[in-house]
């Protein structure tokens, strides 16, 4: 988890507002990932971004939003619009590039989001 | 298009013997692969990887894992278990030639070491 933190790590939300994750990062990856983790599944990629004020809608974008504004952070978004948000949030890093050998992602300690 | 199966929800082991865990996968070009262990409302903890040359690979903690292309698999080992291995263990690939460097994870495999 060294280098990459969240916050908060648990975080309660009413329904119909707005949570925003934060996940920021020390080790100078270039791409920055969210994931959601519901219990026994694996994990769903939401966003991910490959470079500053660029990112990409992963498999499960609705009601999530980002933004990457600065190279550290990638904030992540709970919209009122996701209908079923209760789960633990993942953020991950990548040096980035085409390099096998450093090509590997690094998590975050994650936030749990409970609706209530 | 990418995708990983771990077939065993749960393994359960006696502390000091050998531990396998499961993992296939599908690519349509060269996989490189993945195994992380995930202790309770923590994240994930990179363990090994392969991406070419030697099929076995060794990682952290005692672990090793096969690559077996001729029947796309990556089962994570190790050769005497302990109980502080108990953790929730996921695979995961990326086809090399995606570039957003995008892992699938597979569903899990929660693994018990009893002593």
């Amino acid at each position: 988890d060294g280098g990459i933190t969240q916050s908060p790590k648990y975080l309660f939300r009413k329904e119909g507002q707005n949570v925003t994750l934060s996940c920021e990062q020390n080790l100078n990856h270039d791409a920055m990932y969210w994931y959601r983790q519901d219990p026994g599944q694996g994990l769903r990629l939401i966003y991910y971004s490959q470079i500053v004020n660029d990112f990409q809608k992963g498999d499960i974008a609705e009601g999530y939003s980002v933004s990457r504004e600065k190279k550290e952070s990638f904030p992540l978004t709970v919209t009122s619009a996701q209908k079923n948000p209760t789960a633990f949030y993942l953020c991950a890093t990548n040096l980035g590039g085409h390099t096998p050998s450093t090509d590997t992602q690094y998590f975050g300690p994650g936030t749990r989001l409970t609706v209530l | 298009a990418q995708s990983v199966a771990q077939p065993e929800d749960q393994v359960n082991v006696a502390e000091g013997n050998p531990l396998t865990v499961k993992c296939t996968y599908s690519v349509s070009g060269n996989p490189y692969l993945f195994w992380y262990v995930q202790y309770p409302n923590r994240g994930l903890q990179f363990l090994l990887k392969y991406i070419t040359g030697d099929n076995l690979v060794k990682g952290s903690y005692g672990f090793e894992a096969e690559f077996n292309k001729s029947q796309t698999s990556f089962h994570l080992k190790k050769p005497s278990a302990l109980v502080s291995d108990s953790a929730l263990y996921f695979c995961a690939v990326r086809d090399m030639n995606n570039a957003g460097n995008m892992l699938t994870f597979g569903g899990g495999t929660r693994l018990m070491v009893k002593p």
